[in-house]
């Protein structure tokens, strides 16, 4: 089982849609948790860190749940900008556990 | 505000010659970090240094050195390069490792694509 785990999509939504993604990780002592966001061909971006009581950055929401080990990220009002690959991180000893990610693909 | 820098962007080498990948950060972070991302695979974790003077290995060491130079730059270089090391490489610094006091983020650099023929 990887350490991380997500579901690779691609996810196809309209503009405007509302869509989730969610992430499970395998290390119950992991602290820390992040979305990031990656464009094609382009380097890892910070979208957001996930805090236990969950945090709202516009129109993005993410959520963690330590009992079922897994994090979430909706994405509300979508837009055609927002397509991009989205990654899960957890924390594990001394290091950074990525997902592979999941592929959104808004359309006009 | 140049945040993480890497050279070169691309790169094409032959089976056996090596090189060094430059990577170099100026937030004043303490660890740095060399990934590599192929297909389907994620982000895998070739070596990391926690702070200047120290290494250590990561999840795919093999066919790689690093070097904390100082505190600002941290290189990656392959002895021997191999097609199964085609791939593309990150490197990304963070003001401490995961689970320690300050430990945050990480910021990654442009990438380096590598071939190897």
């Amino acid at each position: 089982r990887k350490e991380v785990e997500q579901d690779p999509g691609p996810f196809n939504v309209p503009e405007g849609a509302t869509v989730a993604f969610n992430c499970t990780y395998s290390n119950s002592a992991s602290q820390s948790f992040f979305w990031y966001r990656q464009d094609c061909r382009k380097e890892p971006k910070l979208l957001m860190s996930v805090y236990s009581s969950g945090n709202e950055d516009g129109r993005f929401t993410a959520q963690l749940n330590r009992a079922s080990q897994y994090i979430s990220l909706l994405i509300r009002d979508s837009k055609l900008s927002d397509s991009a690959t989205y990654l899960c991180v957890a924390s594990g000893t001394y290091k950074y556990i990525f997902g592979t990610g999941t592929r959104l693909k808004v359309l006009a | 505000n140049a945040g993480v820098t890497q050279t070169p962007k691309f790169q094409v080498l032959k089976t056996g010659q090596s090189m060094t990948l430059q990577c170099a950060q100026d937030m004043n972070h303490n660890s740095m970090y060399w990934y590599r991302q192929d297909p389907g695979m994620g982000l895998r974790l070739i070596y990391y240094s926690a702070s200047e003077g120290t290494t250590d290995k990561g999840e795919v060491p093999n066919g790689y050195n690093v070097s904390r130079l100082n505190k600002r730059e941290f290189s990656l270089r392959l002895e021997s390069a191999a097609p199964s090391q085609t791939s593309v490489y990150f490197c990304a610094s963070s003001e401490a490792l995961a689970g320690l006091p300050g430990a945050d983020t990480q910021y990654f650099g442009p990438g380096t694509r590598l071939t190897v023929l």
